[in-house]
């Protein structure tokens, strides 16, 4: 079936650095979504993209729709305490509709 | 504005027993509706989604049920749990209109069987 490779795993960051993560696929899809999940919370969408070569930034936030439509990435400008949790990626696949998701970033800001 | 209400927060259950947990959604109407798991430290994984009253569709198979008696309301159900059941239960909607790709979380059940 179709999958998402999401990566890194995990990030160990310091506070102030800028993060970068991405995802990809071998199928197309014709939206990218990035969403966090705060521990013990459902996931919150933060980026939502539709075209390919889209850029889309929510404050420190960064998206991109990948050119060919089988990637997407996330970076975070100055990171702060707050940022931390687990970041996924979904893609809406353009065959069946369905929403795939990528197995999550966990970014953790070292003291 | 749109409202997702989840509960309970947390769950534990013994093996072997049944399981209930209620997901209802405010301020929409005729909306899509989602039952994700999600293991400890792991992705999300679609068990269930409903586009209508008493449309269910089911992604895996599973010890699990889901049941959508009302419009706005997603229950998710076993007759007798597993302890390979235990994970953080997950409810979502999506709109039927415009770009209804998005999902709407809610707070999350932790289920525990023991």
């Amino acid at each position: 079936g179709q999958q998402l490779n999401q990566s890194p795993q995990s990030m160990f960051i310091q506070e102030g650095e800028d993060v970068s993560m991405n995802c990809t696929s071998s199928s197309i899809f014709n939206t990218w979504l990035w969403y966090k999940q705060d521990p013990g919370e459902g996931p919150v969408l933060l980026i939502a993209l539709y075209k390919a070569g889209e850029l889309t930034s929510n404050g420190r936030l960064t998206a991109q729709f990948g050119i060919t439509r089988k990637d997407s990435f996330l970076n975070i400008s100055a990171s702060i305490p707050s940022d931390v949790g687990i970041y996924f990626c979904a893609g809406l696949s353009i065959s069946n509709y369905q929403l795939i998701w990528g197995a999550g970033t966990k970014l953790i800001i070292k003291p | 504005s749109q409202t997702i209400h989840q509960w309970p927060a947390t769950l534990v259950q013994p093996v072997g027993s049944p399981l209930s947990l209620e997901c209802t959604v405010e301020g929409t109407s005729n909306p899509n509706l989602y039952w994700y798991r999600q293991a400890a430290g792991r992705g999300l994984q679609l068990l269930f989604y409903s586009v209508g009253i008493g449309q269910i569709s089911s992604e895996v198979p599973q010890n699990l049920s889901a049941s959508r008696p009302q419009d706005r309301q997603f229950i998710l159900s076993s007759k007798k749990l597993l302890l390979s059941d235990s994970g953080f239960y997950l409810c979502a909607w999506s709109s039927t209109s415009g770009r209804g790709e998005k999902l709407f979380f809610g707070s999350g059940t932790q289920l525990s069987v023991l």
